[in-house]
């Protein structure tokens, strides 16, 4: 079976701080497709990076940065100088064959 | 623009009656599905089609049941609403299959009282 844990259910962080979510997953799947949305209060899904299994590059995009490592089967998502528009909930999601499967997600609230 | 729309946004219902939730997307996309969200269990996969005339059943799928007629439209019924179903429905579409990046719909939030 597929699971993605996010075990951080709330983070709060002062604004310009560097901030880091925590996704795991579960599969045993060899080819598999990992993503991070972003969920902002208006309450619309935002996609954010999608990475195959076969690609452990790390990669950065503006103040966003994606670690992931097959070997602790994890897909961390770093923002750098937190913003107040990055307060969001975020989800760390896993597809794998035919199944799709969303972690419950991190809210993240960063303060002025 | 293409878009992907749900209707209605907001639903208030009562138990045992059936609902219809409108999904339709204009990006001429093979894939669409539908999630339900929440709390502490994030998104879960209701069902989905990869073209039309298929359907297939995800990870809650009990109670729910969806049809593919046009390339556009998804719509999931209700057959009989439940206070279980209570939540904000999520309706995403791709272009090839559930490996490719999923566009989400706005949501429509469900009550059944």
């Amino acid at each position: 079976a597929q699971k993605v844990t996010q075990a951080q259910t709330e983070i709060s962080v002062v604004e310009k701080e560097d901030v880091t979510l925590d996704c795991v997953y579960e599969t045993r799947d060899t080819t598999y497709y990992l993503f991070w949305y972003k969920q902002p209060p208006s309450g619309e899904l935002v996609f954010l990076i999608r990475r195959n299994s076969f690609d452990e590059q790390n990669e950065i995009s503006g103040r966003y940065s994606w670690n992931f490592q097959k070997s602790t089967s994890s897909f961390n998502f770093t923002i750098t100088a937190s913003q107040v528009v990055d307060s969001a909930v975020y989800f760390c999601a896993l597809e794998g064959g035919q199944n799709f499967v969303f972690g419950p997600g991190t809210r993240l609230s960063v303060l002025p | 623009d293409a878009e992907i729309t749900q209707s209605p946004r907001h639903k208030i219902t009562e138990t045992g009656r059936q609902v219809t939730l409108a999904c339709h997307q204009t990006w001429n996309h093979n894939n669409m599905f539908w999630y339900r969200q929440d709390l502490g269990h994030g998104l879960r996969l209701i069902h989905y089609s990869y073209g039309v005339q298929d359907t297939n059943k995800g990870e809650v799928s009990d109670g729910y049941s969806v049809s593919r007629s046009n390339t556009e439209d998804l719509p999931l019924t209700l057959e009989s609403a439940a206070s279980s179903q209570t939540s904000v429905y999520f309706c995403a579409s791709s272009v090839e299959k559930s490996t490719d990046t999923q566009y989400f719909g706005p949501g429509t939030r469900l009550t059944v009282l």
